[in-house]
């Protein structure tokens, strides 16, 4: 069985700052998609980057980025020039490739990101 | 539209009430899942919707009952609920293909008294 877990409860990070927030995963797959959403108080789960396992290269979307380390089974989320408006929950999922609309998208427990001014 | 529609977003009912929630998605979505969310934990599956029939059900209790009149469609029938069922309520759809990646809605927060 897949498993994910982030290990911060919650970070606290200064506007204008870099943060990065953890997530190891288990898998027996060898493909699959790794996820990095934000919830913020208004509730709605956003995508923030996704990552395909068989990419080596790192995805980036703007001032999100992350670190992929297949072998150490870890997908760090970095963000950079930190903004209060990043001021969210973070999850971190696991969704094997294949299996179709049955593919279930496993979270992380999440990490509660505060962006102070 | 990219969006994924629920409505109502806030819901009081009680006990012995039937009510039922709402989602709707016009991105041609095959597929469509509603999770259950408890106060800053993860959403937990319940259904999968694919190509309009059920596809997985998470040992749901029977008192949720869920349905897909057509592609766009997805409702969620509620009736008997206990109070902690109270909960936010996410409807999502994908593409249900290789590219993975769901479209989530903003919930229905659901209070049972």
């Amino acid at each position: 069985a897949q498993t994910v877990t982030q290990s911060q409860p919650e970070m606290s990070v200064q506007e204008a700052e870099t943060v990065t927030l953890s997530c190891t995963y288990d898998t027996s797959e060898s493909n699959y998609y790794l996820f990095w959403y934000k919830q913020p108080p208004s509730r709605q789960m956003i995508l923030v980057i996704r990552q395909e396992a068989y990419k080596q290269q790192n995805a980036t979307e703007n001032r999100f980025s992350v670190n992929f380390q297949k072998a150490a089974k870890s997908f760090s989320l970095k963000i950079s020039d930190s903004q209060l408006g990043d001021t969210a929950m973070y999850f971190c999922a696991f969704m094997p490739l294949y299996g179709g609309a049955t593919n279930k998208l496993i979270f992380g427990t999440g990490t509660l990101l505060a962006v102070q001014p | 539209d990219t969006e994924v529609t629920q409505t109502p977003k806030h819901l009081v009912m009680g006990m012995t009430n039937k009510k039922s929630l709402k989602c709707e998605q016009h991105m041609g979505h095959r597929a469509m899942y509603w999770y259950k969310q408890k106060a800053k934990k993860p959403p937990e599956l319940m259904f999968v919707y694919s190509y309009e029939k059920l596809s997985i059900n998470e040992s749901v209790p029977s008192r949720f009952s869920p349905e897909c009149p057509n592609s766009s469609l997805l409702n969620l029938h509620l009736h008997a609920l206990q109070p902690e069922d109270s909960a936010l309520y996410l409807c999502a759809s994908s593409q249900g293909d290789r590219y993975g990646g769901y479209t989530f809605g903003s919930g229905t927060r659901l209070t049972v008294v």
